[in-house]
Parts: C-alpha cells; structure tokens; sequence
C-alpha cells in the first residue's frame, strides 16, 4: 500500500525556517517525482514544487523561489522542503505527492499527482 | 503562468442528477490536465488524468473530456458520497497550476 506521511509542521514566527519531511513507503521511490502542494486555510489548492527521481532537476513556483528547497534523499525514501523567510501568507497545509513515473529515462505517467499524505500544517504567526 | 478557471464555483444538486463542471486554460495545454476530488480535511484524490482517463478505483460515473483550452467533468448520476471540492490542474508546463474549485453540495 502507498503511503506518504507528512511531518515537521508547527507554529513558526515570521521570518523563521522550517524544514518538511514525507516519509513514503509501499513503492519504488527513486522511481516517481515527487511534489510539494498547499493549501492556505479555506482556500484553494497550489502546486509548490516538484522533484526528479534522482533529484538532478528542481521546479517552483515563481512566488515562492529563493525560499523553498525542494530535496530528497533516495536511500531513505523521503522527501522534504526546506522553508526560509517565512510569511504570515505562507500558512497552510502542506501535502506532500507522488507525481511522474519513471524508470531509466522511459516515463509511464505525467505530472499529475496519483497518491497524497494526510498533510503538515505550517502556521507562521508571531 | 497558465491561468486556470472553473464554473461554476459551486454548485448544489439532487442525488442522481447529472452534473458538469467546467475548466478552462488561459493557453492550450493538450490533454494535460486532471481533476481530484477533495472533501473537508482530507487529501485531494486524482479522479481524471489526461483529460479523460479514468483513474484507477474511481467509480465509472465520474468522466472527463475536453482538449486544448476547454475541459468538463462530468459525474453521470450524482451520489451522497460526491459532496466535495473538486480542482483542476494542468501539467503541460511550469508552475502546474490547479483551478479555484467547484464545490458540489447534495440537495
């Protein structure tokens, strides 16, 4: 069974760093991209970033670039995003994502996202 | 930026009713998009993948169509259990992009 378990979440002042961590398990990891998405309170959806198997390539949303980092570490089967500058408007709940498969340069699936954790609440409040 | 729209907002109908839900691209992305469905406190779960695949596990009443610009979801005869937000997303380019959502109330 697919399983992707968000941690990390909490209260954080303005201007303060977080670093999000999704445990996965139940599938081959460094075979899929993975994928950051949140979700302000009441509000809509946002893709955030995504990351390639082998994490050679990196993508974010324009708003956010220069304060997140997208990571992953393969041997571990996690995936994490570090947080830096954080503002009021930056809470939200944090969903981590499977998105593309792929496996020695063949791709099976695009970029949507087919599995997703329960979510990390980040809340940046002084 | 690819700007995503979706109509109407909300939406409130009877159970076996059919509905549809529009999404619109502000450019042509293919039949790159997907729909997911998400209810209160829990995780967005994919529906439709490029455009009209259905995925897996996902009951037969939920279809997609749609190409280039313009796309419908369309549940066939709504349930109880259909009462939800649902979002598209395209991926045909950077930064993926969801739409506003329309949420399906039960009357």
């Amino acid at each position: 069974e697919v399983q992707l378990v968000e941690s990390g979440g909490g209260l954080v002042q303005p201007g303060g760093s977080l670093r999000l961590s999704c445990a996965a398990s139940g599938f081959i990891f460094n075979n899929y991209w993975m994928t950051w998405v949140r979700q302000a309170p009441g509000k809509g959806l946002e893709w955030v970033a995504n990351i390639k198997q082998d994490g050679s390539e990196e993508h974010y949303v324009g708003s956010l670039k220069g304060r997140l980092t997208i990571s992953r570490d393969n041997a571990k089967s996690s995936l994490y995003l570090e947080m830096n500058s954080l503002r009021v408007e930056d809470t939200a709940v944090y969903y981590c994502a499977r998105s593309r498969h792929c496996i020695e340069g063949l791709c099976y699936t695009s970029y949507y996202s087919d599995y997703w954790g329960q979510g990390t609440l980040v809340t940046v409040s002084s | 930026d690819i700007q995503m729209t979706q109509s109407p907002s909300t939406l409130s109908a009877s159970v076996g009713d059919r509905v549809t839900i529009t999404c619109r691209a502000s450019q042509t992305i293919s039949s790159w998009l997907a729909w997911y469905q998400q209810k209160p406190g829990k995780a967005p779960n994919l529906l439709i993948y490029k455009a009209s695949s259905l995925q897996s596990g996902v009951p037969s009443r939920f279809s997609g169509s749609g190409s280039g610009t313009e796309f419908t979801l369309t549940i066939s005869s709504l349930q109880p259990d259909d009462s939800a937000t649902y979002y598209c997303q395209q991926y045909n380019s950077y930064p993926l992009t969801f739409g506003p959502g329309t949420k399906v109330d039960i009357k």
